[in-house]
């Protein structure tokens, strides 16, 4: 799986979109980009993934480049509840297989 | 979405005995289930991969008979750990997934604490 490269921590406040990089240079074309979160002292949950097109669900959009070498995860409105370690992963296909999860992001997000 | 429960979410125990952690995939069938270890202030660590009906995959440096895992049915995988010790106190997470193409869901984790 391609390796993935994210801030250690961000700050957003709250109400305010919180966008989070995530570069992935080595991506392969058979690749999917996914993110998932982990509030702390539960366990990870997923957000979202995409292949090359921008993608939005309920909970977040995630806009791929045109390259495919980063992505940024977007929560147009965060809340107080959105403050967790976020988890930008790269791994072949779809479907169930093990996750391997790097360092993230913490995100804070501010009253 | 899919959901995966462990129990028990947190348990304290001493040296020398052994905890068994249970997860079960509540809504679906899970022919494969993975284990992880987090450490404090650390990310997630693959620790095996259970399968149902035959002998789990430990990853590298996890010892297998350290680290019990049983996945005797298709929607309950146990990990037990064996004569624990102070170092094996970590945040425990299971995740399954069923046979479609769909995602790894989680379990909430457990808090193990060897005193």
């Amino acid at each position: 799986d391609a390796k993935t490269t994210q801030p250690p921590s961000m700050d957003c406040a709250e109400g305010r979109a919180a966008n989070l990089p995530c570069n992935h240079s080595t991506i392969s074309g058979n690749e999917y980009v996914y993110w998932y979160r982990q509030i702390h002292s539960q366990g990870p949950q997923y957000i979202i993934h995409g292949l090359k097109n921008n993608e939005t669900n309920e909970m977040a959009s995630l806009i791929i480049t045109e390259d495919r070498k980063s992505s940024t995860l977007i929560l147009p409105h965060a809340t107080l509840r959105d403050t967790a370690v976020y988890y930008c992963i790269v791994r072949v296909g779809r479907g169930y297989q093990k996750v391997t999860f790097g360092t993230g992001t913490k995100l804070q997000v501010i009253p | 979405g899919a959901v995966v429960s462990q129990h028990p979410s947190r348990v304290i125990c001493k040296s020398g005995t052994s905890v068994k952690i249970e997860c079960r995939s509540l809504d679906f069938q899970a022919t494969t289930m993975f284990w992880y270890r987090q450490f404090p202030k650390q990310s997630l660590m693959l620790m095996a991969t259970s399968n149902e009906g035959s002998k789990a995959t430990y990853e590298q440096g996890v010892e297998k008979d350290k680290f019990l895992i049983n996945h005797a049915s298709l929607t309950l995988s146990t990990l037990t750990v064996t004569s624990a010790h102070p170092e094996d106190s970590s945040f425990y997470i299971c995740s399954a997934g069923d046979r479609g193409p769909t995602e790894a869901f989680f379990g909430q984790g457990t808090r193990l604490t060897v005193v």
